[in-house]
């Protein structure tokens, strides 16, 4: 599984889209990218996953880079429901199946 | 009941007694996986079942740390002889599949005194 890298803590105005960066330079040709998040007291939930393409669905957007090291999650429109910590995770669909997550991105949704 | 439940929510002990922790995965779903969470930091793994069997413990920290899921549905976590750095929030989550979509519990605080 790669390693993923993501800025502790980003903020951002309620109403207003969200990009959250994930770095995965080592990330292999079969390495799924998902994001999940966690809000307060709560296991985390799932966001969405893709491989290579763009990917769509009702909580939020992802865009991947071409060469595939990086990746942006897309909150289309903050609210203050979605003040979570966002984890991107990389991860190797076979073998082990363990998701590996990282500290996460700490995401404030201001009023 | 349709999600991951776990109990108890709250454990409180003392140092060198035996927790045990359960998991009642969505019905339906093979996989369950265990994860621990210390404060401020992501989710740790710590073993993966497929079925009955363990398809992956290298995360257990050590030898005090078990977990079994005999028919493939219900798990427990077993700790022995607690310590106080055993204290943490621990998840379970389930899937359907060894690629789907994790379901994840509310967590066990488990605090060790």
């Amino acid at each position: 599984d790669a390693k993923t890298t993501q800025p502790n803590s980003m903020e951002s105005n309620e109403e207003e889209p969200v990009h959250l960066p994930c770095n995965h330079s080592t990330i292999s040709g079969t390495d799924y990218i998902h994001w999940y998040r966690q809000l307060p007291s709560q296991g985390p939930e799932y966001v969405i996953h893709g491989l290579t393409s763009n990917v769509n669905n009702r909580m939020a957007s992802l865009a991947i880079a071409e060469d595939r090291k990086s990746s942006t999650l897309i909150l289309h429109r903050a609210t203050l429901r979605d003040a979570a910590v966002y984890y991107c995770i990389s991860q190797t669909p076979s073998g082990t199946y363990k998701y590996i997550f990282g500290t996460g991105t700490r995401l404030k949704v201001l009023a | 009941g349709a999600g991951v439940s776990q109990t108890p929510s709250n454990k409180v002990t003392e140092k060198g007694k035996y927790v045990e922790l359960r998991c009642d995965p969505i019905s339906g779903h093979t996989a369950l996986y265990w994860y621990r969470q210390s404060l401020g930091q992501g989710p740790e793994f710590l073993i993966y079942f497929q079925g009955t069997g363990a398809a992956d413990d290298s995360g257990l920290p050590n030898d005090r740390f078990f977990a079994v899921r005999p028919e493939g549905s219900v798990s427990t976590l077993k700790i022995q002889r607690t310590e106080r750095g055993d204290s943490a929030v621990y998840l379970c989550a389930s899937s359907n599949g060894a690629y789907g979509e994790l379901f994840f519990g509310e967590g066990s605080r488990l605090t060790v005194l």
